[in-house]
């Protein structure tokens, strides 16, 4: 299994330039979610999804919309680019239930908006 | 709502010393708790976790985490601090299952631990 994956690693834009990152899991995870990391700030959700068709917004959610058509994809889109969306982004995925399971977590991808 | 306190920002231990990363939460009802790992240019890696049962939680490389409710703590804990363990260190927690919305983990801001040689 390669697990979680997200392309691309590094990534420039300009301000009001729009762009998607991918993210995809290969371990038939239903719940997927979107964060970033901005230093002294942790980890902050963005959006999540508990299956294809069903998403939710996270504590950070404007300015970034997603889509979940399939269980493998959860692609996390900018719509109109700005230097505060500067960050790394992970995303994670876990199998869902009753008792919580560990998430696993993507190598990141770090966005710089000029 | 829920939350995480990581009190210490930096944490220096040297090597062969036992080291502790501190963490206390706040959520309603019995909590799930979480370490995760992050070295550098990396993403995070699970360590650790606690649902329910004993107190003391062995995870990898090691690591162990005391659960103490009353103090609505989870700190880190390991007996013999090695050089490769310098990383980030984040504690997580999750509410009990209420909906879809409860699969929500909220972290700490993270704790740098450097192990000096």
């Amino acid at each position: 299994n390669a697990g979680v994956t997200q392309t691309p690693k590094f990534q420039v834009l300009k301000t009001g330039q729009s762009m998607t990152l991918q993210c995809a899991q290969d371990m038939n995870h239903e719940y997927m979610s979107w964060y970033r990391q901005d230093p002294g700030m942790g980890l902050r959700l963005i959006h999540y999804s508990v299956g294809a068709g069903i998403t939710d917004q996270g504590e950070v959610p404007n300015g970034y919309n997603v889509s979940r058509s399939t269980t493998e994809d959860f692609p996390l889109r900018l719509l109109s680019a700005a230097p505060s969306q500067t960050s790394v982004y992970f995303c994670a995925s876990s199998p869902p239930g009753l008792v919580a399971d560990t998430q696993y977590f993507g190598p990141g991808t770090r966005l710089t908006v000029l | 709502a829920q939350s995480v306190a990581q009190p210490e920002d930096q944490v220096n231990v040297a090597e062969g010393n036992p080291l502790t990363v501190k963490c206390t939460y706040s959520v309603s009802g019995n909590p799930y708790l979480f370490w995760y790992v992050q070295y550098p240019n990396r993403g995070l890696q699970f360590l650790l976790k606690y649902i329910t049962g004993d107190n003391l939680v062995k995870g990898s490389y090691g690591f162990e985490a005391e659960f103490n409710k009353s103090q609505t703590s989870f700190h880190l804990k390991k007996p013999s601090a090695l050089v490769s363990d310098s990383a980030l260190y984040f504690c997580a927690v999750r509410a009990p299952y209420s909906g879809a919305g409860s699969y929500q983990l909220t972290f700490g801001k993270g704790t740098k631990l450097s192990v000096i040689p």
